[in-house]
This record gives structure tokens, sequence and C-alpha cells, in this order.
């Protein structure tokens, strides 16, 4: 048993590049977020999808784009990369509104 | 904005002594939840309160909830070094989002 895992771990783009973050679990969770983590801060939830083929718009989700085509697969899309977007990226699931279950998270770095 | 804060933003303190963070929120909730974060990894949660309860307790983790105040606070007994970890609430709310937010976290350190 997985859990939640993430690929990749570590990326660095350049200002204007792609990328998709893929988040997966093998728990059979309805729930799926994407949240991400900013220096000496919480974690703040970027989309989230309460099933196979849902999203929902989290507090930040400008310059992100989601899709969930597969239940236990949440990817996570950046068309234009921004240096602001240089965060750390968790992955979580659940399968209710209570314990979520969190990914080793994503580290990346947009130049 | 973060729907909980948590205080001390960090804390400093020898094994052996207990730990209290506290989180405040916004808005009516359903439950809340605590998470620990070790450096470099994802959160692992460890308790949740729901909105009834009072008092919650967990091996050595003990957690109060006051609705009127709005407010938790996190008790770590007898701490150990290996309790060093941020620590972090998180709330649902009553809008049906299905979604939680996290507050900005406390760091705590055990000094061996």
């Amino acid at each position: 048993n997985a859990g939640v895992t993430q690929t990749p771990k570590f990326r660095v783009l350049k200002t204007g590049q792609s990328m998709t973050l893929l988040c997966a679990q093998d728990m059979n969770h309805e729930y799926m977020y994407w949240y991400r983590q900013d220096p000496g801060m919480g974690l703040r939830l970027i989309h989230y999808s309460v099933g196979e083929g849902t999203t929902a718009k989290g507090e930040v989700p400008d310059g992100y784009n989601v899709s969930r085509l597969k239940k236990q697969n949440f990817l996570l899309g950046l068309e234009s990369a921004a240096p602001s977007q240089t965060s750390v990226y968790f992955c979580a699931s659940s399968d209710s509104m209570y314990e979520q279950f969190f990914g080793p998270g994503t580290r990346l770095t947009v130049l | 904005s973060q729907q909980g804060e948590e205080d001390p933003q960090a804390l400093s303190i020898q094994e052996g002594e207990n730990a209290t963070m506290n989180c405040s929120y916004k808005t009516s909730i359903n439950n809340l939840q605590w998470y620990r974060q070790n450096s470099g990894r994802g959160l692992v949660h460890l308790i949740l309160i729901r909105s009834n309860e009072r008092e919650k307790h967990s091996g050595r983790l003990r957690v109060t909830l006051d609705t009127s105040k709005k407010s938790s606070s996190l008790l770590i007994t007898a701490s150990r070094a290996a309790d060093t970890a941020s620590y972090f609430c998180a709330t649902d709310d009553k809008t049906g989002r299905r979604a939680l937010t996290f507050g900005s976290g406390t760091r705590l350190q055990v000094q061996p």
C-alpha cells in the first residue's frame, strides 16, 4: 500500500514553461486535493476534487488547472510558470471531510 | 486568508516538558483537526475533535475546543526530541465545500 505518491519530487522550470504534477492514491478515496506551501506558512488549497470527473477551485487557483480523469489520479498543471509559483506542492486524499492523507511533496522552483 | 492562526509561531522546550500550542479560527466549524509535519515531509493527521466535543485525548496528546471563543489548543505531554516538527490546525466549514483550511503552524523544537 503506497498511500499517496507524487511525481516528480523536484523540478526546476524557466518562466513561461509548462509542467504537470501527478498525484496518485491507492486507497480508493473519493476526495483529492492540491495545496501549496510557502516558507513559514501553512497550506493553501489550490484545487480539489470530490470524485472522478469533478474539480473545484480552492483559495489560490489562478495559474493552475487540474483534471481527475481517473479516481486514483489527480493532475495539477501549470500552463505558463511564473516565479510566484515557486513553492512546495502537496497532494492529499480523503474518504471524507475528516482525515487527509498527504503525499511527500513536490519542490518546484521557477526561475 | 487563513482560517486558523496558530500561536505561538515557534516554541522551544526541553525534553520532558509539556508543549502547548493554540489555534484560533474565524467561522463556525463542524470539526477541527491537528496535523504534524516533519521537516521536508507531508502532513500526518494527529487528532480530530468535533464541534460538540470540548476535550479529546490520544496518547500524549490532549486537544481542547472552545467554540464560543473559536479556539483550540493542542497539548503534548512529556515531550520527546522526536516530537520536533511543525503542527497545524485545520478546520472544515459549514459551507459544504468539503475542504479543509489550514493555519500557519507552530514550529516546535524539543531539545534533548
